[in-house]
């Protein structure tokens, strides 16, 4: 079986851009989340959405936003780049939104803001 | 604040030597607990998991942890280390209340000297 799968895997950008991140998850699973890994830190967690809608949000400004398709597959839109967007951006999916079951992570996209 | 303090950034460890990471948490209350490693390039796999029970967990690879809750500690152990365990090892939680939302620690990583 696939695994989750995350488009594209390495994005250059430049500042004041917007950027929309790809992710889809194993499938029969309905939630995916998101997080952002900067480099020498662990993930901090963006974004979770389940059966299309927002489950939770970590602490991040307004200009990172995300849906969720009617397939399951998500995406995560940022504007207004800073450079300190630059970061591994991680998805995972899971079941559903408890963690009995477990969160499968992607490979990433390594978004570098210039 | 809530948080999960890994103390240690770098561990070096020869090939057959036993390896242990710490991991401390501070919540109001005992949380799920989860390791993950992470391979260059690759995404983050889950090694173990704690919600309850028994408090030596056993994972993949060969890998176990104990929860010592007076400690409020989660620590990661291998007996007997491969070359292939170099990686960066993350301690991770999620808050009783909100499963959903996994909290990491900042990482350890992990070399192997032949």
């Amino acid at each position: 079986d696939a695994g989750v799968t995350q488009s594209p895997t390495h994005l250059i950008k430049t500042r004041g851009q917007q950027v929309t991140l790809r992710c889809s998850p194993i499938s029969g699973h309905k939630s995916v989340s998101w997080y952002q890994q900067v480099l020498g830190q662990g993930p901090q967690f963006i974004f979770q959405y389940y059966e299309k809608e927002e489950r939770g949000r970590g602490n991040f400004p307004d200009r990172f936003s995300a849906r969720q398709f009617p397939n399951y597959s998500s995406e995560l839109n940022v504007n207004a780049l800073l450079l300190g967007d630059s970061a591994l951006y991680l998805c995972a999916s899971s079941l559903g939104t408890a963690l009995s079951g477990e969160q499968y992570f992607g490979p990433g996209t390594r978004l570098t803001v210039t | 604040a809530q948080s999960v303090t890994q103390p240690d950034i770098h561990i070096t460890v020869s090939e057959g030597a036993s390896l242990e990471l710490r991991c401390n948490y501070s919540y109001g209350a005992t949380p799920y607990l989860f390791w993950y490693v992470q391979s260059p390039g690759q995404g983050l796999q889950l090694l173990l998991k704690y919600f309850s029970g028994d408090t030596l967990v056993q994972g993949i690879k060969g890998f176990e942890a104990e929860f010592k809750r007076s400690q409020s500690s989660f620590n990661l152990r291998k007996p007997s280390v491969h070359w292939s365990d170099a990686a960066e090892y993350f301690c991770a939680v999620a808050p009783f209340s909100n499963d959903y939302k996994l909290s990491f620690g900042a990482g350890t990583t992990v070399t192997v000297r032949a």
